[in-house]
């Protein structure tokens, strides 16, 4: 069946551009969140969606970053004037509902900035 | 969250058990241990996760001692498509968030 699904896969951009980042969850999955892994590093948080609305999007490392999810299905990470510190890659992740024990892991997308 | 604390890296041969220990110490009542890994170029996958008594399913076994300290990840017979980075994450479970908070984890390399 079909899992989450994140496009692109890869993405190169130049600092100071804006790149936004797709996610398509699991049909029917509530809970939506995002995720950023450093090279050798574990994923860390970075916003959960319930629905259309952002529960917590504590993780969001400054202004830059903002996330959407419009019907409350895809999912947008967009981040503006990008900088090299920003490479990493891009994780989104899906749960029936947030009080599922099991969240599904889309592949990633693998950011670039140079 | 508990913070938790695993070996860097693991080797196993193929064939045999890899028991891969993680210490919580400071875990609390309420926070289940969790087992997540990670192939490389891949999301995460999720592998198990219990309370207080040992756990299994048809990936693993989760071996949690009496005083809830530290548990064990047991896959009985690793194969080379075993190989992954393996993360212990204690929390709570069923939290308004569900988010996952992931240290560091344990490279686990099958070798033949």
């Amino acid at each position: 069946g079909a899992g989450v699904s994140q496009t692109p896969s890869n993405k190169v951009t130049e600092k100071g551009k804006y790149v936004e980042l797709r996610c398509d969850p699991i049909s029917g999955h509530t809970a939506l969140y995002w995720y950023r892994q450093s090279l050798g590093q574990g994923p860390e948080f970075l916003i959960y969606f319930q629905g259309t609305g952002a529960a917590d999007d504590s993780g969001l490392p400054n202004d830059r970053f903002f996330a959407v999810r419009p019907e409350g299905s895809v999912s947008t990470l967009k981040i503006q004037r990008t900088e090299r510190g920003d490479s990493a890659v891009y994780l989104c992740a899906s749960s029936p509902e947030a009080r599922n024990t099991e969240a599904f892991f889309g592949q990633g997308t693998r950011l670039t900035v140079v | 969250d508990a913070k938790t604390t695993q070996p860097t890296s693991m080797d196993c041969a193929e064939g045999r058990a890899a028991n891969l220990p993680c210490n919580h110490s400071t875990i609390s009542g309420n926070e289940y241990v969790y087992w997540y890994r990670q192939i490389h170029s891949q999301g995460p996958q999720y592998i198990i996760h219990g309370l207080k008594n040992n756990e299994t399913n048809e990936m693993a076994s989760l071996i949690i001692t009496e005083d809830r300290k530290s548990s064990t990840l047991i896959l009985p017979h690793a194969t080379l498509r075993d190989t992954a980075v393996y993360y212990c994450i204690v929390r709570v479970a069923y939290n308004a968030g569900n988010m996952l908070t992931f240290g560091g984890g344990t490279r686990l390399m099958v070798k033949p």
